[in-house]
């Protein structure tokens, strides 16, 4: 196994274009996680899966983000009309579900909105 | 709610120096603890962590992490500095109650090692 994998590493859009990132996690790991982090911040929580099911979103997932993992695979997160406020890298993590495992993070995507 | 705070957003050591990197939590019950390490646009690669039993615990690259009940705390260390070991350092915990999900990172530390 790879690791975590995302796709791309870099994407630069237009303000009110939409964006799509992919993130394949290690094939053994059930729960699967997007985080975002701003330069010179902590990676902030913005939602988890356990398998397919989405079990918790952040309130920093406003109504124009989207996250999807069909059949508890890879995962999707979308970004509908970005704002330059969305700027960042977007980080996926997975882990095995249970007590205290750590999360094996993939190398981010990195956002900007001109 | 969980909150994690590290002390210095920045450490400066001398190359074979002690690192020292502190970092407190705040939780009605122990949670789970973390350090993650981040080089330079790469994702963030765990160093070690405490989940229960002994409470020092060792990670890679010759860091270790003591979990302080009566302190709140779960500092990083590693006896003498190396120059690969300039990077972000984050602290981070996870809710026991949860059963782990949903870890809060620090707002992170950046180690200098000068030569």
């Amino acid at each position: 196994d790879t690791g975590v994998s995302q796709d791309p590493r870099h994407k630069i859009t237009k303000r009110g274009q939409n964006v799509t990132f992919r993130c394949d996690p290690i094939s053994e790991h059930n729960r699967l996680y997007w985080y975002r982090q701003t330069l010179g911040q902590g990676p902030e929580f913005l939602t988890y899966f356990q398998n397919e099911a989405q079990l918790e979103k952040s309130r920093l997932l406003s109504d124009r983000f989207s996250a999807e993992r069909p059949k508890g695979s890879f995962s999707t997160l979308e970004i509908q009309r970005t704002e330059q406020g969305d700027s960042a890298m977007y980080l996926c993590a997975s882990s095995f579900a249970g007590d205290g495992y750590g999360y094996t993070f993939g190398s981010g995507t990195r956002l900007t909105v001109v | 709610a969980q909150s994690v705070t590290q002390l210095g957003s920045h450490v400066s050591v001398s190359e074979g120096a002690l690192v020292l990197l502190r970092c407190n939590y705040s939780s009605s019950v122990p949670p789970y603890l973390f350090w993650y390490v981040q080089y330079p646009n790469q994702g963030l690669q765990l160093l070690l962590k405490y989940t229960t039993g002994a409470t020092l615990v060792k990670g890679i690259n010759g860091f270790e992490a003591e979990f302080k009940k009566s302190e709140t705390s779960f500092h990083l260390t590693k006896p003498s500095a190396h120059m690969s070991d300039a990077a972000e350092y984050f602290c981070a915990v996870s809710d026991r109650a949860t059963g782990g999900f949903k870890t809060i990172f620090g707002a992170g530390t950046r180690l200098f090692v000068k030569a």
